[in-house]
């Protein structure tokens, strides 16, 4: 059974740096099959994607927020963590976590990507 | 980077309706498209994904449809506990896009 859970600071000040971690349980993330995404949502609103890390260490990352956000993992920790920096009001949202696999329906065809299971969320505030 | 847009962005509906729920990506992004639904206060739960294979222990009252650019979800006989906001997800190329919801709400 896979597992995931987003934790951090719920109240961060503007211009801070916000790190976020999301643990993960039931999966490796070792190679290119599977990645971890964050995807955000502001209050009342759509959700957002943020970023991906592959198990082969591939980041991508959305462009309107590349400059600001930096993710890693730590294997040994089942860990993914997600920094932004500069934060500001307009970044509140409730920030999950995500397991994406990477599956080919036919051998050698190009694959598709999905976010399942996700984590719980965790609703970070900014503000002074 | 490649725009999904939902309609529509609401809707009411009874149970026992059908409810069609369509996504049209601002470019062909060939079948790479998942379907979430979320309720209040939770986490985006998977439906669909590469435009139309269930997900396990998704009721089949849910199918979708679609290729190139234009999506559909549909819920052939909405039960109360589909009362929710649906997704659309395309994963087609970096960076994956949302589209912007469609919430579904009881007559």
């Amino acid at each position: 059974q896979i597992t995931l859970k987003e934790s951090g600071p719920t109240l961060v000040k503007p211009t801070q740096t916000l790190t976020l971690t999301c643990t993960f349980s039931g999966f490796s993330l070792t190679t290119s099959e599977v990645s971890v995404g964050w995807i955000r949502q502001p209050p009342g609103k759509a959700l957002e994607w943020l970023a991906l890390i592959s198990g082969d260490d591939d980041k991508r990352y959305s462009p309107s927020l590349m400059s600001r956000l930096t993710v890693t993992k730590d294997t040994s920790k089942n860990q993914v963590v997600l920094t932004m920096t500069n934060v500001d009001p307009v970044d509140t949202a409730t920030y999950f976590c995500a397991h994406s696999p990477r599956i080919s329906m036919i051998r050698g065809a190009r694959p598709y990507n999905w976010f399942d299971p996700w984590g719980q969320g965790i609703l970070v505030t900014v503000s002074s | 980077a490649i725009q999904m847009t939902q309609s529509p962005s609401s809707l009411s509906a009874s149970v026992g309706d059908r409810v069609t729920i369509t996504c049209r990506a601002s470019q062909g992004i060939r079948n790479d498209l998942s379907w979430y639904q979320q309720k209040p206060g939770r986490a985006p739960k998977l439906l669909i994904y590469a435009a139309s294979t269930l997900q396990s222990g998704v009721p089949s009252r849910f199918s979708g449809s679609g290729s190139g650019s234009d999506f559909t979800l549909t819920i052939s006989s909405l039960q109360p506990e589909d009362f929710a906001t649906y997704y659309c997800l395309q994963d087609y190329n970096y960076p994956w896009t949302f589209g912007q919801g469609t919430k579904v709400e009881i007559k």
